[in-house]
């Protein structure tokens, strides 16, 4: 079945660096990702997506790179701030009924 | 313009008693979803309701019914709770099923006693 996961459940950052959250999906026939944000109490929030036929997509201070070679999702975060701090998951559409599989999340933590 | 909102935001349930949690959408979106989240794992599809006076189940539906009430509401209803139900419930909606510009709601957590 389609499974998504993520590397790190845990990144710890400095105030002003830059971030790079990964994660591996196992479905090679996805067509869309996209990248969460969700804060303490409550729901995830749209930060980026990417289909399958690119390779990166740049946001404000968000960037997204897929492999589709290797499975691997990538979010870099640049200029990470104290606000950034929050669980980060991917999440994949799929072919199955089930259109979006999420991951499990890493959780960001940015020390001023 | 409110999203997608849920209510209750905290429930504490004694194992056996039965609630509804309630969710109601003002984009106009057609599909909505019921999601539990748990420590550890991603968010798991409970129930989904494609378009209105349409319902399935999905990943993990047992001991859980719904009903979509209208194009903007769709609720979840426990009959039964029992502690395996403790979790953070989230709905969701999207304009199409397509897999795109899904909205999440502030979330229920939910504990069962």
């Amino acid at each position: 079945g389609e499974s998504v996961g993520l590397h790190l459940p845990t990144l710890s950052v400095q105030e002003g660096d830059n971030s790079i959250i990964n994660c591996a999906y196992s479905n090679s026939a996805s067509d869309y990702f996209i990248w969460y944000k969700q804060e303490s109490g409550k729901g995830p929030q749209f930060i980026i997506d990417i289909r399958s036929n690119m390779d990166k997509r740049q946001g404000q201070r968000v960037t997204v790179l897929l492999n589709k070679t290797v499975k691997h999702l990538s979010l870099q975060i640049a200029a990470t701030q104290p606000g950034d701090s929050a669980v980060y998951f991917c999440a994949e559409r799929g072919t199955g009924f089930q259109k979006l599989v999420f991951g499990t999340g890493t959780r960001l933590l940015v020390s001023p | 313009n409110a999203g997608v909102t849920q209510t209750p935001k905290f429930q504490v349930l004694k194992t056996g008693q039965s609630m509804t949690l309630q969710c109601a959408q003002d984009m106009n979106h057609n599909s909505m979803y019921w999601y539990r989240q748990d420590p550890g794992m991603g968010l798991r599809l409970i129930y989904y309701s494609a378009s209105e006076g349409t319902t399935d189940k999905g990943e993990v539906p047992n001991g859980y019914n719904v009903s979509r009430l209208n194009k903007r509401e769709f609720s979840l209803r426990l009959e039964s709770a029992a502690p395996s139900q403790t979790s953070v419930y989230f709905c969701a909606s999207s304009p199409t099923w397509e897999g795109y510009g899904y909205t999440f709601g502030s979330g229920t957590r939910l504990t069962v006693v």
